[in-house]
């Protein structure tokens, strides 16, 4: 069974810039959510998606970002404009369906924002 | 005060030795996530367990939903297992993830 993937793998831009992320849960998965981990801190959660439904996004500074989830499958994140502060791992997980299933974490994205 | 602790927050040992980290919350929770974390970024799920006791391979997690109280046990320890454990519970209509602070594990040869 393929994991969750994840693109690019590093990304380094310089601040006020636009930047995307790209995730691809596992097969069948319904829920994905996008998860942001600052440097010596645990992950935050950002945005989470049933299906194509956004369920939670109460984390997500909206002014800046945005996540979308097209036919329910690949999702994308994005940063615009990018600020110092959103240096972090941009992390994607997928469960099977109903949100109280196990996680499956994708390698991640880092993001260096100069 | 944080929902979820973990102890201890840092832990080196030596290769073979059993390994326990210990994780206690204050909430409500369905279901709790043991995690691995490797320098780098990626995130393994361990385990997920509400009740009684899970074993894969050399790892063992406990949970006591009454007592609020969680357990990851690593027998005869290597150093590949050198890396970060979280212990994250569900709570919540969302069964959103609460994450502990995480310890670091450090196995010696």
């Amino acid at each position: 069974e393929a994991g969750v993937a994840q693109s690019p793998r590093y990304k380094i831009i310089e601040k006020r810039q636009s930047v995307a992320f790209w995730c691809n849960p596992i097969s069948g998965h319904a829920t994905l959510y996008w998860y942001q981990q600052i440097l010596g801190q645990g992950p935050k959660l950002l945005i989470q998606f049933q299906n194509n439904g956004v369920v939670d996004d109460s984390q997500l500074p909206k002014d800046r970002f945005s996540a979308e989830r097209l036919k329910g499958v690949d999702s994308t994140l994005k940063i615009q404009p990018a600020k110092l502060e959103d240096s972090a791992v941009y992390l994607c997980a997928s469960s099977w369906g109903g949100t109280g299933n196990e996680q499956y974490f994708g390698p991640g994205t880092r993001l260096t924002v100069t | 005060k944080n929902e979820v602790e973990q102890s201890p927050q840092n832990l080196t040992a030596q290769e073979g030795e059993f390994i326990t980290i210990n994780c206690s919350y204050s909430v409500g929770i369905s279901a709790l996530h043991w995690l691995q974390q490797h320098p780098g970024g990626g995130i393994v799920s361990l385990f997920m367990l509400s009740s009684g006791k899970k074993k894969h391979g050399r790892l063992i997690a406990t949970i006591n939903i009454q007592e609020k109280h969680s357990s990851l046990h690593i027998t005869s320890s290597h150093p590949r297992d050198s890396a970060v454990y979280i212990c994250a519970p569900l709570k919540g209509s969302n069964y959103q993830l609460i994450w502990g602070a995480g310890t670091k594990l450090i196995i010696k040869p």
